[in-house]
């Protein structure tokens, strides 16, 4: 069936490293590839998105690339903030349907 | 404009008993969705709800069931409240069609059932 496997957690990351979040993902068809962000106490909130292979999703210095090959959408950023700790969500959107299909999540902590 | 919002913020009920949530969508939006977060975990996909009716389920028994009314807003009913159903439920909606991929959730209400 249709799945995301992410990396596992908890990230703990000093201010200005260069984050990765591995994401990968099962899935018939071309599906769309999402990444949410999670802060204490809220909802999901959408962070970038990708509809096609070889897109790039990009926002708040944040990018991830549809690789159909590898079925991959990594998450990259090349200077973490305290502000970026959070739980990163990568989904996978099917075309036929409008039913997410979520990771477990990465929980992100940007030390000082 | 509002966002998607959810009532209550937080509940707490026993096992066997009966719970309602509810949440209303985006200014615009038509179609809302419900997800279940359990601790640590990712969303996982209830139901969608469209033109009042069930657009598509996920992997739930029945005792999951929802309604949408007239205004798009919708009401998530859980009956015979298991310990396993404590949760985080998200809301989340959408326009369907172009742009329906792009889901807003709302901040949850968190269930506890003891």
């Amino acid at each position: 069936g249709d799945s995301v496997t992410q990396m596992e957690g908890p990230v703990t990351l000093s201010e200005e490293a260069f984050l990765t979040i591995n994401c990968t993902y099962t899935a018939t068809g071309y599906p769309s590839l999402f990444w949410y962000v999670q802060y204490p106490g809220e909802g999901l909130q959408l962070l970038l998105k990708a509809t096609k292979a070889d897109d790039k999703g990009s926002n708040k210095g944040f990018e991830a690339t549809y690789r159909k090959e590898t079925t991959s959408f990594h998450l990259e950023k090349g200077s973490v903030q305290v502000s970026d700790s959070a739980v990163y969500f990568c989904a996978l959107l099917k075309n036929t349907g409008n039913q997410f299909y979520f990771g477990t999540g990465t929980s992100l902590t940007v030390i000082p | 404009d509002a966002g998607v919002t959810q009532s209550p913020t937080h509940l707490i009920k026993t096992r066997g008993q009966q719970v309602t949530l509810r949440c209303s969508p985006k200014s615009g939006h038509d179609t809302v969705s419900w997800y279940q977060q359990a601790l640590g975990q990712g969303p996982q996909f209830i139901f969608q709800y469209y033109e009042e009716e069930e657009r598509q389920r996920g992997n739930f028994p029945d005792r999951f069931s929802g309604h949408q009314f007239p205004n798009y807003s919708s009401e998530l009913n859980v009956n015979a409240l298991l310990l396993g159903d404590s949760a985080l439920y998200l809301c989340a909606s959408s326009l369907l069609g172009v742009g329906s991929y792009e889901q807003y959730f709302g901040p949850g209400t968190r269930l506890t059932v003891t």
